[in-house]
């Protein structure tokens, strides 16, 4: 079985500019999360997404966005670019939403912003 | 909130030998713990999950964790390292955020194997 999958793996953008990240959940699982990994920190949670549906944002600004398709298949768009946004950006999926479900992450994309 | 801490930002040592990397946790109530393993320029693999069954949690690669609710504890072992075990370990407490799983991280450990 395919595990997440993450498009593209690595990016490079220009301050200001917009981008878009790709997940793909395992198969048949519903719920997908996005993460923020700075260098040298362990990952901070965006935003969940279950059955098309934001569930939860972590304190990230509104220039974070996503959506969920009926494929349980997920965007994250990121606005108006920051050196600061640069990072590992991580998708997981669960089966579940609830606490205690396991999340399954995949390789990540690593976005530059110069 | 629930959180983590990590309290190694590093641990080396000599393959063959023990390995414990140390995490206390803060929790309004049971909490769902776990460990991930990031090795460099990979995702995260989850090692063990304790969910309030057994307190000793047996993982993957060897690893296993006990958790100690007199000691806020979820600490790490490993009985004989191997070159391979060489990575960032993760800490992490499940919370609920409106309605949502948020996973809360440690700032990790990062595990140093020297032959």
């Amino acid at each position: 079985d395919a595990g997440v999958t993450q498009s593209p793996t690595h990016l490079i953008k220009t301050r200001g500019q917009q981008v878009t990240l790709r997940c793909s959940p395992i198969s048949g699982h519903k719920s997908v999360s996005w993460y923020q990994q700075v260098l040298g920190q362990g990952p901070q949670f965006i935003f969940q997404y279950y059955e098309k549906e934001e569930r939860g944002r972590g304190n990230f600004p509104d220039r974070f966005s996503a959506r969920q398709f009926p494929n349980y298949s997920s965007e994250l768009n990121v606005n108006a670019l920051l050196l600061g946004d640069s990072a590992l950006y991580l998708c997981a999926s669960s089966y579940r939403r609830v606490e205690a479900t396991e999340a399954f992450f995949g390789q990540g994309t690593r976005l530059t912003v110069v | 909130a629930q959180s983590v801490t990590q309290l190694d930002s590093h641990v080396s040592v000599s393959e063959g030998t023990p390995v414990l990397l140390r995490c206390n946790y803060s929790s309004s109530y049971s909490p769902s713990l776990f460990w991930y393993v990031q090795h460099p320029n990979k995702g995260l693999q989850l090692l063990l999950k304790y969910t309030s069954a057994a307190t000793l949690v047996k993982g993957i690669n060897g690893f296993e964790a006990e958790f100690k609710k007199s000691e806020t504890s979820f600490h790490l072992t490993k009985p004989s390292a191997h070159m391979s075990d060489a990575a960032e370990y993760f800490c992490v407490v499940s919370d609920s955020l409106q309605g949502a799983q948020k996973l809360v991280f440690g700032q990790g450990t990062r595990l140093t194997i020297n032959p």
